[in-house]
């Protein structure tokens, strides 16, 4: 079943922008991670955060978690043209499985 | 690295005929395996997992199988195909955590 939800669904950005992101998740997890899809590609691993981190960055990536209010946000900086992509969260509660949310699609405009 | 090969790459079929889809990877001995499906505009929903040769784990009650002949290759299988079965069809390498994806096969059922 799926955990994360992310928010907005869409979100269309100014190339030089930043687009954030939100995923609110349900249950307890281990890790929580973020994954970019191009159209009609595979997913790609951008970034992990465990759940006893607070913050994490990863180049033009910021990443925040908050246990508390389960959930979590995606800051991209400087958003280019090649940012264009579905962003998913995902949730690992410890059974080898991730259970992933419906994304949030992000179109950067030159 | 973690290669993840996928075939074919695009599927048109008609309904009652059967399905394989095969999934190959190259690095680590013993990953973890996972099938993905993905609805259009959708997130991922797991369909199956494998820790090792010939052990297979089912997430959702369907018209697929899966099979894991050996350690780095993984199948997905269907005896009868119905309308519902089209998506986006995603095989992922576990490694520490983190998922790493094919390319997809991407089915139509008509």
């Amino acid at each position: 079943s799926q955990q994360g939800e992310e928010d907005p669904q869409a979100l269309s950005i100014q190339e030089g922008e930043n687009a954030t992101m939100n995923c609110s998740y349900k249950t307890s997890i281990n890790n929580l991670q973020w994954y970019r899809q191009n159209s009609g590609r595979g997913l790609v691993h951008l970034i992990l955060i465990r759940s006893n981190e607070r913050e994490k960055h990863s180049g033009r990536l910021r990443v925040t978690l908050d246990t508390s209010k389960k959930s979590s946000s995606l800051l991209i900086t400087a958003s280019r043209a090649a940012d264009t992509a579905s962003y998913f969260c995902a949730t690992d509660d410890g059974d080898y499985k991730l259970s992933f949310g419906a994304g949030t699609t992000v179109t950067v405009r030159a | 690295s973690q290669t993840i090969h996928q075939w074919p790459a695009t599927l048109v079929q008609p309904v009652g005929s059967p399905l394989s889809l095969e999934c190959t990877v190259e690095g680590t001995s013993n990953p973890n395996l996972y099938w993905y499906r993905q609805a259009a505009g959708r997130g991922l929903q797991l369909l199956f997992y494998s820790v090792g040769i010939g052990q297979i784990s089912s997430e959702v009650p369907q018209n697929l199988s899966a099979s894991r002949p050996q350690d780095r290759q993984f199948i997905l299988s269907s005896k009868k195909l119905l309308l519902s079965d089209s998506g986006f069809y995603l095989c992922a390498q576990g490694v520490t955590g983190e998922l790493f994806f094919g390319e997809g096969s991407r089915l139509t059922v008509l």
